[in-house]
Order: C-alpha cells, then structure tokens, then sequence
C-alpha cells in the first residue's frame, strides 16, 4: 500500500539556519503530496502541497518540490525562526483514494 | 473564515464507558475524515464520509462507529473503551471536487481513558 517515510527527528536549529526535512514515499499510480505542521497543542495545519510531479509547494518560506524520479517530497527552508517550532509531517494521498498517509513527523526546534 | 469544529475538545473516559466525538465540517463540505493520533505518533485513517456514505475505512476497531448525518456533521462511537484509545481524534472535511482537494482538519478532540 502507500506510504511516506520521514526523516526522523528532533531536529534542532538555530535561528535563521537552513532547513531540510527529508521524505519520500511509496505508490502507485499519481499520488498528491502535502506537507502539514502541528504547533504544540494545536491541530494540524496544511502548509504547502503539490499534485503532479514537478510541481513546487511553497507558503511561508518553506517549499517542497514533488520529484517524480526519486519519489521524494522534501521540505526546505532557507532561514527559519523560533515561531517554526513544530511537528512536521509529510503525507501522501493517493490517485484512487480519499484518506491522507502520513509520515511519523519530525519535531523541529528553533532557538533564538 | 469558518473552520471545523470538533467537540468536545476534551474527555476522560473510564475503562469500559463509552464516548461520542462530534464534528461540524466547514460549511458546503461533503467529505469527513476521522483519524487517530496517539502520543508521539503520526495521525492514523479510520473512516470517511462522503455525501453520509461511508467511502473508505482504515484502522478503526469494531468497537468503533461512525456516522455522517443530514447536515453533514458526523459523530464517532467509540464503547469498551481501552486505555489504548486516549489519543488526539482529528476530524477533517474537504469541499465537492476531484481527490485534489485539501483536506482541512479541526483543533482535535483530546480523549483520556483511565
């Protein structure tokens, strides 16, 4: 079946450092991708998607490029900050399905 | 802008009881998913609902139900509760549309079981 893996956390950074967060994915046929956070004690929050190979996702700084050819989805940012502190998930949804498959998240720590 | 609401926001819950997660899907949305995430964990599928169809079900135990009502608002039933359950129960809706549309996801319904 589908299935994303993640890079695994926790990730800590300092400010304005660079952020990459690896994932790539396992399916069939033409699956969308997405990239959700979850700050602490709140609910999960789409970040940026992408639905067809090549595509960029990109909102707030962070971009992620669907690569067809290495099944990847990786998730980057060029300088982050303390408010990016999160739980960073990657999910897939397939070309035939409704439901979302996520990756195990990775915690990202930013400190000032 | 309007966003799904879940209630209630949190629960405890005995061994054995039983407990009903409601969700209100942002208004002309026809799709409702429910997933569970345990702690540390990643959220996990276990049911949606399109058009108060079941349209696909995941990981959700026997003891778990679910329905989706005329209004399009959806509850989950969950008896014999286990202290395996207390988990964050996210539910989520998406608009009418193709299997590109987003899905948009509630602040989550924190259950405890003791």
């Amino acid at each position: 079946g589908d299935s994303v893996t993640q890079m695994e956390g926790p990730v800590t950074l300092s400010e304005e450092a660079f952020l990459t967060i690896n994932c790539t994915y396992t399916a069939t046929g033409y699956p969308s991708l997405f990239w959700y956070v979850q700050y602490p004690g709140e609910g999960l929050q789409l970040l940026l998607k992408a639905t067809k190979a090549d595509d960029k996702g990109s909102n707030k700084g962070f971009e992620a490029t669907y690569r067809k050819e290495t099944t990847s989805f990786h998730l980057e940012k060029g300088s982050v900050q303390v408010s990016d502190s999160a739980v960073y998930f990657c999910a897939l949804r397939g070309s035939n399905d409704y439901k979302l498959s996520f990756g195990a998240g990775t915690t990202v720590t930013v400190r000032a | 802008a309007a966003g799904v609401i879940q209630s209630p926001r949190h629960l405890i819950k005995e061994k054995r009881e039983t407990a009903t997660l409601k969700c209100y899907p942002i208004p002309r949305h026809d799709t409702v998913y429910w997933y569970q995430q345990g702690p540390g964990q990643d959220p996990q599928f276990l049911i949606s609902f399109y058009e108060k169809m079941q349209s696909d079900k995941g990981s959700i135990p026997d003891r778990f139900s679910a329905q989706q009502f005329s209004d399009y608002h959806s509850e989950l039933n969950m008896s014999s509760l286990e202290l395996g359950d207390s988990a964050l129960y996210f539910c989520a809706s998406s608009p009418p549309g193709g299997s590109y549309n987003e899905q948009f996801f509630g602040p989550g319904t924190r259950l405890t079981v003791l």
